[in-house]
């Protein structure tokens, strides 16, 4: 059975570095094809892809965000990690992390976590 | 990027009714569409994948056809479970975008 939890603050200032965890179950990101990542979405509006990594390390970044962005993972501890720095309240939304399986890691989200509601305000 | 462009923004329908969802991709994305049902306070739930294939459990009321830029995502008879929003994907390359959504609501 595949499980995957995101965790992390709830609220974030302005300017400041957000750090969200997710831990999984049910799989190896050691595995090929296998990817995970993270997707957001801000209340009432629709779903953002934002980064995933694979399980040769390949990491793909939205382009909008990419300067922004870092993602790693703890293959280990089944963990996946994102960074997104200079947080502003624009980034207030629900982060959601996913699975993903497929040739090259293209593929669709078939298991997806809770998802976390992050604020960013002072 | 390839930008995924879903019609209509909203969508009213009466509970058996059919319902039909369209999703446009800006170039060719072949058959790597998927489709997610969202309900209010819940994460995406995956529909179809490879743009017709009915995921696990996915009652046989939801069917996708299409391939290239056009897709559809219809439900044959609606049931009360399935006001929700909806939303394609495309994962034929990076980044796998999202359309902005169709909220199937009752009439």
């Amino acid at each position: 059975q595949i499980t995957l939890k995101e965790s992390g603050p709830t609220l974030v200032k302005p300017t400041q570095t957000l750090t969200l965890t997710c831990t999984f179950s049910g799989f190896s990101l050691s595995t090929s094809g296998v990817g995970v990542g993270w997707i957001r979405q801000p209340p009432g509006k629709a779903l953002d892809w934002l980064a995933f990594i694979y399980w040769d390390d390949d990491k793909r970044y939205s382009p909008s965000l990419k300067s922004r962005l870092t993602i790693t993972k703890d293959t280990s501890k089944n963990q996946v990690v994102l960074t997104m720095t200079n947080m502003d309240p624009v980034d207030t939304a629900t982060y959601y992390c996913a699975h993903v399986e497929g040739p090259e890691g293209l593929g669709e989200l078939n298991y997806w976590g809770q998802g976390t509601l992050v604020t960013v305000s002072s | 990027e390839i930008v995924m462009t879903q019609s209509p923004a909203t969508l009213s329908v009466s509970p058996g009714e059919r319902a039909t969802l369209s999703c446009r991709a800006s170039q060719s994305v072949n058959s790597n569409l998927a489709w997610y049902q969202q309900k209010p306070g819940q994460a995406p739930r995956l529909l179809i994948y490879g743009a017709s294939t009915r995921a696990t459990g996915i009652p046989a009321r939801f069917s996708g056809s299409g391939s290239g830029t056009e897709f559809t995502l219809t439900i044959s008879s609606l049931q009360s479970e399935d006001f929700a929003v909806y939303y394609c994907q495309q994962y034929y390359n990076w980044p796998q975008t999202f359309g902005q959504g169709t909220k199937v609501d009752i009439k």
